[in-house]
């Protein structure tokens, strides 16, 4: 099984600030998932990313794969109290291997 | 609006007691996985499906049981509660896992007592 470290766990910010958050893995992924879940609802698709040192932004969020496809990592530009959250990486080994796996999770918290 | 519901949203069992837990779809994804999510765990894989009649475990499979009669539908049975048990469940489906993503229910709090 493959172990999707997420970092930092907690992060809290003020509104206006850039942070960056991180998923690494000693393994290979195949395609890499981030996702953001709201307190009570179930985790809701950013973005996915499939080819080593692709970039994608959506708005204000840049999320960048790994030359590799071992890591990944997540950019929020002047963050909103909106963008409150826990941000969860998930990614398939690939092959027939249809498991996804998750990271931890970063809580954000992003204050007015 | 299109996309996954699960029954019930909450939900308090008493140890050893049976119960199921519902899981729909109508996007026609023929994907489909239960995850348990448990603070400082993250969410974990329970059992998945890649089409009806065809089910596979996950990560923590023990304890629960799972069917795929059709496409739109994928129960998740306890079969005798615990309170290791005691969780949020989500439901997700996908018509391709790869390259689109999970679309996720809004979960069952469940609490085994």
């Amino acid at each position: 099984t493959q172990l999707l470290e997420q970092s930092p766990q907690f992060l809290s910010i003020q509104e206006g600030e850039n942070l960056t958050v991180y998923c690494n893995s000693s393994s290979v992924f195949s395609s890499l998932q981030w996702y953001r879940q709201e307190p009570g609802e179930g985790p809701v698709l950013l973005v996915t990313v499939v080819t080593g040192g692709e970039v994608k932004k959506l708005k204000r969020l840049t999320f960048q794969f790994g030359d590799a496809r071992k890591d990944s990592s997540l950019h929020i530009t002047a963050a909103q109290p909106g963008d409150t959250g826990l941000y969860l990486c998930a990614a398939y080994s690939g092959g027939s291997n249809y498991k996804l796996t998750f990271g931890k999770g970063t809580l954000l918290t992003v204050n007015p | 609006n299109a996309g996954v519901t699960q029954t019930p949203k909450f939900q308090v069992l008493k140890t050893g007691q049976s119960m199921t837990l519902q899981c729909a779809q109508d996007m026609n994804h023929e994907y489909m996985s239960w995850y348990r999510q448990d603070p400082g765990m993250g969410l974990r894989l329970i059992h998945y499906s890649v089409g009806a009649g065809i089910t596979d475990q996950g990560e923590v499979p023990n304890g629960y049981n799972v069917s795929r009669s059709t496409t739109e539908d994928f129960p998740l049975r306890l079969l005798s509660a615990a309170p290791s048990q005691t969780s949020v469940y989500f439901c997700a489906s996908t018509s391709g896992p790869t390259k689109f993503g999970y679309t996720f229910g809004s979960g069952t709090r469940l609490t085994v007592v």
